[in-house]
């Protein structure tokens, strides 16, 4: 069964940062890429991240380009998204999720990010 | 940036009925990828239709999808309690990777 688990979220002020991580677990994961989607109420769903399986190829939103960073440790299982900066507009529900074939078919519970304060 | 439109945003609708949901995109989608997902409240979104019309492993047959170009359409043919819920697309054929803004099916 393929599980992703996010970690790392809580409530930080404008200007800080936070590391998320996300366990993974039930499917060969250095077989596929790996991304970070957030939500909010107000935006909706985000694509904010994603990395390839050797991390030779990443991408970032237009939001977030020089403030977070993805990365992956593929001896661990583990996803990462480094997040410098933060600002308000950030606060989000950010969710792990599976590539496949461009399309994401397995998602996390995601971890709550809060920036306020 | 491919922005999708999703229509309507509301649907109330009663058990046993059918549905179609509808997702333009801004531009055309290339090869037809785009995806529908399903979330729940509390829950992260599900997988239910990839490449416009092909179904993820363990979704219901009343659940298709069809379209292609810049007009998509998700529909559900008979409707089930825990079919309510809200519905998204997102396309993968340009970057970055974009969403609907979701359409809710609740019971009248």
């Amino acid at each position: 069964e393929v599980q992703l688990v996010e970690s790392g979220g809580g409530l930080v002020q404008p200007g800080r940062s936070l590391r998320l991580s996300c366990a993974a677990s039930g499917f060969i994961f250095d077989d596929y890429a790996m991304h970070w989607v957030r939500q909010t109420p107000g935006k909706g769903l985000e694509w904010v991240s994603g990395i390839n399986w050797n991390s030779a190829e990443i991408g970032y939103a237009d939001s977030v380009k020089g403030r977070f960073t993805i990365s992956r440790d593929n001896a661990k299982n583990s996803l990462y998204l480094q997040m410098n900066s933060l600002r308000a507009e950030d606060t989000a529900l950010y969710y792990c999720a599976k590539n496949m074939g461009g399309y994401f078919d397995y998602w996390g519970q995601g971890s709550q990010v809060t920036v306020s304060s | 940036e491919i922005v999708l439109t999703q229509s309507p945003g509301t649907l109330s609708l009663s058990p046993g009925e059918r549905t179609t949901l509808s997702c333009r995109a801004s531009q055309s989608v290339s090869s037809n990828y785009l995806a529908w997902y399903q979330q729940k409240p509390g829950q992260a979104p599900r997988l239910l239709i990839y490449g416009a019309s092909s179904r993820a492993t363990g979704i219901p047959d009343r659940f298709s999808g069809s379209g292609s170009g810049t007009d998509f359409t998700l529909t559900i043919s008979r409707l089930e309690p825990e079919d309510f819920a809200v519905y998204y697309c997102q396309q993968y054929g340009g970057s970055p990777r974009t969403f609907g803004q979701g359409t809710k099916l609740e019971i009248k």
